[in-house]
């Protein structure tokens, strides 16, 4: 159980377009689902954090009219990158957690999204 | 503001005991976390503690110590596959995850 899909795996994208990254929880619903940033040989830096029907907090640094966090249900998370550009290029992972979760087992991954900009 | 630190690298041998030490500090803290990434991949899901003490699953414990802001995980028995990035992560009092600086551990024959 406790299963976390994301699409597409990689995706290529021109500078000024923008792309859409999918997050679902497959068997489990996820009221809370957080989104990471990871930069080549660095750490997981949190983006912004949704519940399902409000709007995402955003960390401090993460411009929130670039990076639109959609949470429409509570199996579905996404994340649009707008007028992506080279610098935009990371690993995007999405986590969900479930109903009533609190310990820091609870927390489950998805097997996060590549993205290059050219 | 939060930050966890890590060593950034570590290197051991096949077999032998390898321990990874991460602190942190933390606006509100619930407990510390710990998880393997392999090159490429998601992070995986070690271990977690909530209370002071250590937490042992199969070759791998962690130990944490609030008073100290301290934790650190074991890996025993190490492994060529065990080469991988480790991450603590701080379940703060907002209820996210922080990750800290992690470690790049390289197991040798």
């Amino acid at each position: 159980g406790a299963v976390v899909s994301q699409h597409p795996s990689w995706v290529i994208c021109k500078s000024g377009t923008s792309v859409k990254i999918e997050c679902r929880s497959l068997d489990f619903q996820a009221t809370t689902m957080f989104w990471y940033r990871q930069f080549p040989k660095q750490s997981l830096m949190l983006m912004a954090t949704s519940n399902e029907g409000s709007k995402a907090t955003y960390e401090q640094g993460v411009e929130k009219d670039k990076f639109l966090i959609n949470h429409a249900s509570l199996t579905l998370s996404t994340l649009t990158v707008t007028s992506a550009h080279p610098e935009d290029s990371s690993f995007y992972i999405c986590s969900a957690r479930g109903l009533g979760a609190r310990g820091g087992d609870e927390q489950y991954f998805g097997p996060g999204t590549r993205l290059t900009v050219t | 503001g939060q930050s966890l630190e890590q060593p950034s690298e570590v290197t051991a041998v096949e077999g032998a005991i390898v321990q990874i030490n991460c602190t942190y500090q933390t606006s509100g803290f619930y407990g510390l976390s710990w998880y393997q990434q392999h090159d490429g991949g998601a992070p995986t899901f070690l271990s977690y503690n909530a209370l002071d003490g250590l937490e042992e699953t199969g070759r791998f414990s962690s130990f944490l110590s609030r008073s100290d802001s301290y934790g650190y995980l074991l890996l025993q028995e190490l492994q060529m596959k065990d080469s991988a990035s480790y991450f603590c992560a701080a379940l703060t009092g907002a209820n996210n995850l922080f990750f800290g600086t992690g470690t790049r551990l390289t197991v040798i024959p």
